[in-house]
């Protein structure tokens, strides 16, 4: 399979608690996406990569957020301090550069803060 | 700055009955269009896309329209099977002002019975 993979795919943690979520996007896309999904909602933007360059950020994006993608391939989005707002899907989703407008999102991963 | 209005659900069909979900979006630039679909348990997956007024995208029996003079976007099918059953997400995406991330409508849930 080649497709956009997500780990964990479920994470329990207890607010105040730290948690790291890591995507591995298709091989050669060079645009990584983060996109946060709450409950009977649709996915909202929170930053993206051009290959290892974090190129923008939203405003849903606190301090306590960061994201890496060293290299150019996979990416780690950190939480810290989780609180209860936080608990959401959070998606990944890779493309190529140029012309093609689709972006191969990932199975999420289900965030849970007690 | 963008945004992405559909019909809210959910949207109660029987089988072979024909599915309208409409969507309308507001964008400062020129943006491409797109409808994505969850199924049960999976990820996001792009049904279909149009990057210009008057483009029709077509994929398992839907098809959209771009319609630049009202802004609209709207999902349809003629016949609809209990398979397609999901959720479905309207979305659009500006590549020069907004380096291609989607902004997405909230989702119209849809039920087929057989």
């Amino acid at each position: 399979d080649t497709g956009v993979s997500q780990d964990p795919r479920h994470k329990i943690t207890k607010r105040g608690q730290n948690v790291t979520f890591r995507c591995d996007p298709i091989s050669e896309h060079n645009r990584l996406y983060w996109y946060r999904q709450t409950l009977g909602q649709g996915p909202e933007f929170l930053t993206y990569f051009q290959n290892e360059a974090q190129l923008e950020k939203s405003r849903l994006l606190s301090d306590r957020f960061s994201a890496e993608r060293p290299k150019g391939s996979f990416s780690t989005l950190e939480i810290q301090r989780t609180e209860q707002g936080d608990s959401a899907m959070y998606l990944c989703a890779s493309t190529p550069t140029g012309a093609s407008y689709e972006q191969y999102f990932g199975p999420g991963t289900r965030l849970t803060v007690t | 700055g963008d945004s992405v209005t559909q019909m809210e659900g959910p949207v109660t069909l029987s089988e072979e009955a024909f599915l309208t979900i409409n969507c309308t979006y507001t964008a400062t630039g020129y943006p491409s269009l797109f409808w994505y679909v969850q199924y049960p348990g999976e990820g996001l997956q792009l049904l279909l896309k149009a990057t210009k007024a008057d483009d029709k995208g077509s994929n398992k029996g839907f098809e959209a329209t771009y319609r630049k003079e009202t802004t609209s976007f709207h999902l349809e099918k003629g016949s609809v099977q209990v398979s397609d059953s999901a959720v479905y997400f309207c979305a659009l995406s500006d590549m020069i002002a907004a380096g291609n991330k989607l902004t997405f409508g909230g989702g119209t849930r849809v039920l087929v019975k057989p």
